[in-house]
């Protein structure tokens, strides 16, 4: 079975901090894995996704992540945060559309 | 904004009482899927629902269950609510049905049980 780990629950950075969120995945096929994020009370909106290709992949909002298969991680980065960026962040990991497994989520602050 | 749409945004129901939870689907997707998200967790699959059909089930009880209509617009049904089924219900559509495929989500509607 497929799963996804967040390590971190929450995250404090400075405003024009960077930023690493990090996602683990075990996933006995090829990964196709989702970055979102949640503000409270709402959906989620797709920062980015891995499929095929190119290990580093560009989002929305300035967001990054890299792909790592050796180590199973796919984790997000941003040089710079914005106070706009406090959100809640969650990493997927699909075996059929819509079909996502989850990770708990990672909560960032974001200090002034 | 995707154009997923669920309704209602709120509700809130006493326990043993039954609830539907909506959705509409994205113009072109025949695809809609149902998570739960409780409270500091991810979302969890439910359910998904392909032209009408059940396509896949999370690990939740018989009470929960689902329907697709033509239009691709789905809804949701929980019988005998419990205290924890109180969280917020995700609904997510997409075309065509595969792994590669994004699924775009709605803002979901919260539901409490009292």
């Amino acid at each position: 079975a497929q799963s996804v780990t967040q390590p971190d629950i929450h995250i404090t950075v400075s405003e024009g901090a960077s930023l690493e969120l990090r996602c683990n995945y075990s996933y006995g096929a090829t990964p196709y894995l989702f970055w979102y994020v949640q503000s409270p009370g709402q959906g989620l909106q797709l920062l980015l996704k891995y499929f095929s290709g190119d290990t580093l992949v560009q989002g929305i909002k300035g967001f990054e992540a890299e792909f790592k298969r050796s180590q199973s991680s796919f984790n997000l980065r941003k040089p710079s945060v914005h106070w706009s960026d406090a959100a809640e962040y969650f990493c997927a990991l699909n075996t059929n559309a819509g079909k996502s497994t989850f990770g708990d989520g990672t909560t960032l602050t974001v200090k002034p | 904004e995707t154009g997923v749409t669920q309704s209602p945004t709120h509700l809130i129901k006493t326990r043993g009482q039954q609830v539907t939870l909506r959705c509409s689907s994205q113009s072109g997707h025949n695809t809609v899927s149902w998570y739960q998200q409780a409270l500091g967790q991810g979302p969890q699959f439910i359910f998904q629902y392909y032209r009408e059909e059940e396509n896949g089930r999370g690990n939740f009880p018989p009470r929960f269950s689902g329907l697709q209509f033509p239009n691709y617009s789905s809804e949701l049904n929980v019988n005998a609510l419990e205290l924890d089924d109180s969280a917020l219900y995700l609904c997510a559509s997409s075309y065509p049905t595969s792994a590669s495929t994004e699924a775009f989500f709605g803002q979901g509607t919260r539901l409490t049980v009292v």
